[in-house]
């Protein structure tokens, strides 16, 4: 089946790095994605990778993946204020059908 | 470039009404998917049009409905309304260079009385 978990929540201090784990069932995803939402908005495509990678790198956004364990995590390099905020990560397999995490909430005091 | 535009972004109806909403692509793409976010079942995908064709589709009843134009602009309807439908309804496009990239917009909030 298809199921996608994530923590709810984490709370970093700014400058830390902040990781952001998920977990994943579906082995035949082909892309996965990070999305961010801020309160009130909609969802901003963070980064995303192919199932193919490891490891895809982004300014400050590291994204690591192990197929073998289906663990996806977001790195977060020098995380600031303006980084709070809710996380998701998705799967996908089936063209424009994403299959979503809860989500984490990201909270980065100062 | 424009990005998703979405209308509109509230929205107050009462228990049985339907509503439309509508969802405008980003320019060149051809793809465009509806979410449904509520804080209890978090997101969840309703269904996708590509060149006006349903191409995949959700778990939701049948009162929940869609379609695509010509010009790639989308909307959803949602008959008989429950207070159940109250969320933020968001779309999201692909296309272009890059089919796997999904823009969202910036989602209507749909409150059911």
């Amino acid at each position: 089946g298809e199921d996608v978990e994530q923590s709810l929540f984490l709370s970093v201090r700014e400058g830390d790095s902040s990781v952001i784990n998920c977990t994943y069932t579906d082995s035949s995803s082909t892309y996965l994605y990070w999305y961010k939402q801020e309160p009130g908005a909609g969802l901003q495509l963070l980064t995303y990778i192919f199932s193919n990678m490891d490891m895809k790198q982004d300014q400050r956004l590291t994204v690591l993946l192990n197929k073998k364990d289906k663990h996806l995590s977001l790195r977060i390099a020098d995380t600031q204020t303006g980084d709070s905020a809710i996380y998701f990560c998705a799967e996908n397999n089936q063209g424009g059908k994403l299959i979503f995490g809860q989500g984490t909430e990201l909270s980065v005091k100062p | 470039k424009a990005g998703v535009t979405q209308t509109p972004r509230y929205l107050i109806k009462t228990r049985g009404q339907q509503v439309t909403l509508s969802c405008s692509p980003i320019s060149g793409h051809r793809s465009v998917s509806w979410y449904q976010q509520t804080p209890g079942q978090g997101l969840q995908f309703l269904f996708e049009y590509f060149s006006e064709t349903q191409r995949n589709k959700g778990n939701f009843p049948g009162r929940f409905s869609g379609r695509q134009f010509s010009n790639s602009r989308s909307e959803m309807n949602v008959s008989t309304l429950e207070l159940g439908d109250s969320a933020l309804y968001l779309c999201a496009t692909s296309g272009g260079t890059n089919y796997n990239e999904q823009f969202f917009g910036p989602g209507t909030r749909l409150t059911v009385l």
